[in-house]
């Protein structure tokens, strides 16, 4: 079945760091690949989507590129900030049945 | 406009009682989730409703958990009886699908319900 891993967390950056959170999928199809994101006490609301090959999901400073060949959606950002800190969950759906990532948790320190 | 509404936000029960669920989703969206999230996992899909229609079900344990949505809008899911094993976070999501069976799009979620079986 399909599969979503992402690196484990938490993430723990200084104010205006780079952030790279990596996520690989596995999926018999070609599916569409997700960025959520969860903030504390709040439900999992969409960040970017790429819906095919070589497209570029983006969303306030955040962007994902849907790599077909390495069958990746890495997550990256070039300056974080304290309000990004949170629950980054890369989901994908192949028709029907969406799969998520077990989250990775991003902490930015002042 | 309002989002997806959850109620309650926290239940702690003991086992083997009873406990219901229930989601209200964004006005006009046709396809409604119900998720389990554990501690420090992502959301598990449970079952997916084409509007009043329960088109994926397979994750559903059926012998102890039931789902309804029986005018196409709002919905209940129920566990009974509950076990140790079921505190976990449900979410409800729902989304809006053009055509049926259309490769999701954006899902909208609630703030979920906090169970704690005891």
């Amino acid at each position: 079945g399909d599969s979503v891993t992402q690196m484990e967390g938490p993430v723990t950056l200084s104010e205006e760091a780079c952030l790279t959170i990596n996520c690989t999928y596995t999926a018999t199809g070609y599916p569409s690949l997700f960025w959520y994101v969860q903030y504390p006490g709040e439900g999992l609301q969409l960040l970017l989507k790429a819906t095919k090959a070589d497209d570029k999901g983006s969303n306030k400073g955040f962007e994902a590129t849907y790599r077909k060949e390495t069958t990746s959606f890495h997550l990256e950002k070039g300056s974080v900030q304290v309000s990004d800190s949170a629950v980054y969950f890369c989901a994908l759906s192949d028709y029907y049945i969406p799969t998520f990532g077990r989250g990775t948790s991003l902490i930015v320190h002042p | 406009e309002a989002g997806v509404v959850q109620s309650p936000r926290y239940k702690i029960i003991e086992k083997k009682q009873p406990v219901a669920f229930w989601c209200n989703p964004i006005s006009g969206h046709n396809t409604l989730y119900w998720y389990r999230q554990n501690l420090g996992q992502g959301p598990e899909l449970l079952i997916r409703y084409e509007n009043e229609e329960a088109v994926d079900d397979s994750q559903l344990p059926k012998d102890r958990f039931s789902a309804e949505r029986l005018k196409g809008v709002d919905s209940t899911l129920k566990i009974q009886p509950a076990e140790l094993g079921d505190s976990a976070v449900y979410l409800c999501a729902s989304s809006y699908s053009r055509l049926a069976g259309e490769r999701f799009d954006e899902q909208f979620f609630g703030p979920g319900t906090r169970l704690t079986v005891l």
